[in-house]
């Protein structure tokens, strides 16, 4: 079965600090993985995806994450972190099923010190 | 609409009570899920539509769990005999795309937030 762990339930960094997310995966089969972004109270958006092609990924807001297929990794970074991208953040990788459904690891709040 | 919409945002019921939750995927959007996020957890898959049918449900944590959506667009999600673990975000996402595939993303809404007492 497939599944997603994200290491670090909490992350601190200080504001134009580099930021790292970490997320492993396992999955059976070439994966299809997402990363996305939980403000308050608000749905979940979507950062960035990485389905074939060039393992390294930019998103919105700065954001990049490469697909690291040897470590099944696939981690979220940013060079300068701003006050704005205090958030929830959540990797998921695509079910194997021809449904498309989402397996979400546990998420990563990360805090942003002024 | 401009987005997935839901409603209501925030629910409160008694335990035993019967609850509705609604979706209103962005128009056009063939697939739609269903997921549960307890508190400090990712989302888990409820149920999940493409147009009309129910293709999948196979998350859905008992019988007590119903979804419909019989017109292929607006989708409830309902919940008979409430009890505490049922307390939890229940986010609604749509796709303008049937199954899966590269090209396949989910936009979700903002999600009900349902307290059981």
């Amino acid at each position: 079965a497939q599944s997603v762990t994200q290491l670090g339930s909490h992350v601190s960094v200080s504001e134009g600090a580099l930021v790292l997310l970490r997320c492993n995966y396992s999955s059976s089969v070439p994966p299809y993985l997402f990363w996305y972004v939980q403000y308050p109270n608000q749905g979940l958006q979507l950062l960035l995806k990485y389905t074939t092609g060039a393992t390294l990924v930019k998103g919105i807001n700065g954001f990049e994450a490469e697909f690291k297929k040897s470590e099944t990794s696939f981690h979220l970074t940013k060079p300068s972190a701003h006050m704005s991208d205090a958030a929830e953040y959540f990797c998921a990788v695509s079910d194997e099923s021809n449904t498309g459904k989402l397996i979400f690891g546990q998420g990563t709040t990360l805090q942003v010190k002024p | 609409g401009a987005g997935v919409s839901q409603s209501p945002r925030y629910k409160v019921a008694k335990r035993g009570q019967d609850v509705a939750l609604r979706c209103d995927p962005i128009s056009g959007h063939v697939s739609l899920f269903w997921y549960q996020q307890a508190l400090g957890q990712g989302p888990e898959f409820l149920t999940y539509f493409q147009n009309e049918a129910q293709l999948d449900k196979s998350g859905l944590p008992s019988d007590r769990f119903f979804a419909e959506r019989p017109e292929g667009s607006v989708s409830t999600l309902k919940i008979q005999r409430t009890q505490q673990e049922d307390s939890a975000v229940y986010l609604c996402a749509s796709s303008n795309l049937a199954g899966g595939g590269a090209k396949n993303i989910q936009y979700f809404g903002a999600g009900t937030r349902l307290s059981v007492l």
